[in-house]
């Protein structure tokens, strides 16, 4: 989820259960919701998005729930593998601004244990 | 390879001695963003660019300048630096904005 100060959250889990990141957004107006991953040393990667019309999306391994009406979004990530091992951000691209503009939270850590 | 580079990769300077961080795409994207990362604050938007000539600014675009006068190009200006742009930038390229490729990151020291 969002983390407020210094610290970030942090998700243990054990490698082939699966994980579940959360994420509350702020700006119900928001048209775009994307989560990235940030392996140690290396930029972000986008992993999926989904558009505020749409409640689910699914990927390889991986699905996006959106939840308007409490302004929340989780990423779940089916049989964790060591290389899940990241930190998770959630960003949102507020609607009547650029496709560019996108806020990012503060990010989850994920930790796989063997 | 499809890439998004930038230099230099590490940088420690002095508050006020003006510097550059570049930034270069190869993908023919459109749109392309700065971000600075701080540890507990995630990553902030500095300035984005939606086409040649066109930029606006991010959530933190104080204290930097941004030109786009070439579509692969972003370059970075810090006309004077100071220590609280002690920071990890990264630079970013889109097709349409919102799947973002992010290059290697920039770390930056203003001592």
């Amino acid at each position: 989820g969002e983390s407020v100060g210094l610290h970030l959250p942090t998700l243990s889990v054990q490698e082939g259960d699966n994980s579940i990141i959360n994420c509350a957004y702020s700006n119900s107006a928001s048209d775009y919701f994307i989560w990235y991953k940030q392996e140690s040393g290396k930029g972000p990667q986008f992993i999926i998005d989904i558009r505020s019309n749409m409640d689910k999306r699914q990927g390889q391994r991986v699905t996006v729930l959106l939840n308007k009406t409490v302004k929340h979004l989780s990423l779940q990530i089916a049989a964790t593998q060591p290389g899940d091992s990241a930190v998770y951000f959630c960003a949102e691209n507020p609607a009547y601004s650029s496709a560019s503009k996108i806020i990012f939270g503060s990010g989850t850590r994920l930790s796989i244990r063997p | 390879e499809a890439q998004v580079t930038q230099n230099p990769r590490y940088l420690i300077t002095v508050t006020g001695k003006k510097l550059t961080v570049t930034c270069s795409q190869n993908m023919n994207h459109e749109y392309m963003s700065w971000y600075r990362q701080d540890p507990g604050l995630g990553l902030r938007q500095i300035y984005y660019s939606m086409n040649v000539e066109v930029t606006d600014k991010g959530d933190v675009p104080e204290g930097y300048k941004v030109s786009r006068k070439e579509k692969r190009n972003f370059p970075l200006i810090l006309e004077s630096p100071s220590p609280n742009q002690t920071s990890l930038y990264f630079c970013a390229s889109s097709l349409r904005g919102r799947e973002q490729y992010f290059g290697p990151g920039t770390r930056l020291t203003v001592t």
